[in-house]
């Protein structure tokens, strides 16, 4: 069965501030990667996904994360935190296969103060 | 992107009644529909998987008498909370994958509250 771990639990951070988050994957076989975001009452947000090809990803607010195969990890990072990027990061994995469900890691609480 | 419609998205209910929730793809089709539940502060848990035609799959723990899903259509699942208690209170999610596809679109959760 496929997991998911995030090692940070609450991350606090200043503006301008680089940011990374870690997140670690149990699954041997092909897979399919995420990281999603939750802002304060609000549903969940795609910030970016890698399925093949490069594994450095961009995704939409300035974040990008990088698919390190021989440590089963895909780590989410910015250069410069804003504070805006308060919210709830959820990494995800489901396996290679089309329409099956996403399994999510437990949320990393990111914290930014201006 | 694809959009996935849930409804509602509160709902305040008494205890030993039931509550419906309806999880619609607006404009793909979707074969297979994935029921999320989440805790306050907590990560999204997967209840069961919605099949179009068949019997949907559940994760062990998850009761299937208490949690009746019905994917009645190729753009339609329903979640039936039966006989909800307070413990039921929760936030529950669907997600799509367009037939064929690897990325699930989610709806917008739908906040339960069995008083």
């Amino acid at each position: 069965a496929q997991s998911v771990s995030q090692h940070n639990h609450h991350v606090i951070l200043s503006e301008a501030a680089s940011l990374e988050l870690g997140c670690n994957y149990s699954y041997g076989g092909t897979v399919n990667l995420f990281w999603y975001v939750q802002y304060p009452g609000q549903h969940l947000q795609l910030l970016l996904k890698y399925f093949s090809g490069d594994p450095l990803v961009k995704g939409i607010k300035g974040f990008e994360a990088e698919f390190i195969k021989s440590k089963f990890s895909f780590n989410l990072r910015k250069p410069s935190v804003q504070w805006s990027d308060t919210a709830e990061y959820f990494c995800a994995v489901n396996a290679g296969q089309a329409g099956t469900a996403l399994i999510f890691g437990k949320g990393t609480t990111l914290s930014v103060s201006s | 992107g694809a959009v996935v419609s849930q409804h509602p998205s509160r709902v305040i209910c008494k205890s030993g009644t039931s509550v419906k929730i309806e999880c619609r793809s607006l404009d793909f089709q979707a074969t297979t529909m994935f029921w999320y539940r989440q805790f306050p502060k907590q990560s999204l848990m997967l209840m069961a998987t919605s099949n179009e035609g068949s019997k949907a799959t559940y994760e062990q723990g998850v009761e299937k008498d208490k949690f009746l899903i019905n994917h009645a259509s190729l753009t339609l699942s329903t979640l039936t909370v039966t006989s909800a208690h307070p413990e039921d209170s929760s936030f529950y999610i669907c997600s799509a994958p367009p037939a064929g596809g690897y990325e699930a679109f989610f709806g917008q959760g739908t906040r339960l509250t069995v008083v």
